[in-house]
């Protein structure tokens, strides 16, 4: 069964450049796994930043960008605010799997 | 403004049932396709269901597989997951999302907890 690899923990400065990776354990992450990558603060909902790779949804802040980067799909936030702080997942798709990473915990400090 | 509202959960036995709702406004319900997914307490996201706009096309998440059932009523604008032989591990919170374009997590549901113990 696939499993989705995040790192489980980062830090960033305000102001500062992070990325957050996904892999997969069955290989290399590619734009046919139409990455995704989702938001969730404390005691809220998840909210989608970026689908199929790098596209963006209206509210999504112009500081997120997703990419593919080294063999696995990549959410780097550039100029990081204090509202950043948050868990990040990714999805991935798989023919008829589809599953989430078990999250990054965004630290903004 | 698209609103998405989830209901039915609650405290239940291991063993029994327990019948989900999402109520869709907003949006032309029967253009989107839904999914659902969940959060243990303290855990992370689990995808479980994806049902197509028309019903034509549906998919789970092996651990569901057989247990639960999804299923939507456009003329209601209502999305339903049915939960048979419920489990301790099925304790979360259960979100609905609303698809847009190629996106499947266009929109989010704040959930429904349920609660498998005895």
């Amino acid at each position: 069964q696939a499993v989705v690899t995040q790192e489980p923990s980062l830090t960033v400065s305000p102001g500062g450049t992070v990325t957050l990776t996904c892999g997969s354990n069955t290989g290399a992450v590619t734009s046919g796994h139409y990455p995704y990558w989702l938001q969730q603060k404390s005691g809220q909902a998840p909210r989608t930043l970026i689908y199929d790779t790098s596209n963006k949804h209206s509210w999504t802040p112009a500081r997120f960008s997703g990419s593919l980067l080294g063999g696995k799909a990549a959410l780097t936030l550039s100029g990081a605010q204090p509202e950043d702080e948050a868990e990040y997942y990714c999805f991935l798709s798989y023919s008829e799997a589809w599953m989430f990473g078990g999250g990054t915990k965004l630290s903004v400090l | 403004e698209v609103q998405l509202v989830e209901s039915g959960g609650g405290l239940v036995q291991p063993g029994g049932s327990l019948r989900l709702s999402c109520a869709a406004s907003g949006f032309t319900f029967s253009d989107s396709s839904m999914t659902w997914v969940r959060q243990a307490p303290g855990k992370g996201l689990e995808w479980l269901s994806f049902i197509s706009s028309s019903s034509s096309i549906i998919y789970y998440a092996d651990s569901v597989k057989g247990r639960f059932t999804v299923s939507r009523d456009n003329a209601k604008n209502s999305l339903y997951l049915q939960m048979n032989s419920l489990r301790d591990e099925d304790t979360a919170v259960y979100y609905c999302a609303r698809s847009c374009g190629s996106s499947w997590f266009c929109y989010w549901g704040q959930g429904t907890l349920v609660t498998v113990s005895s």
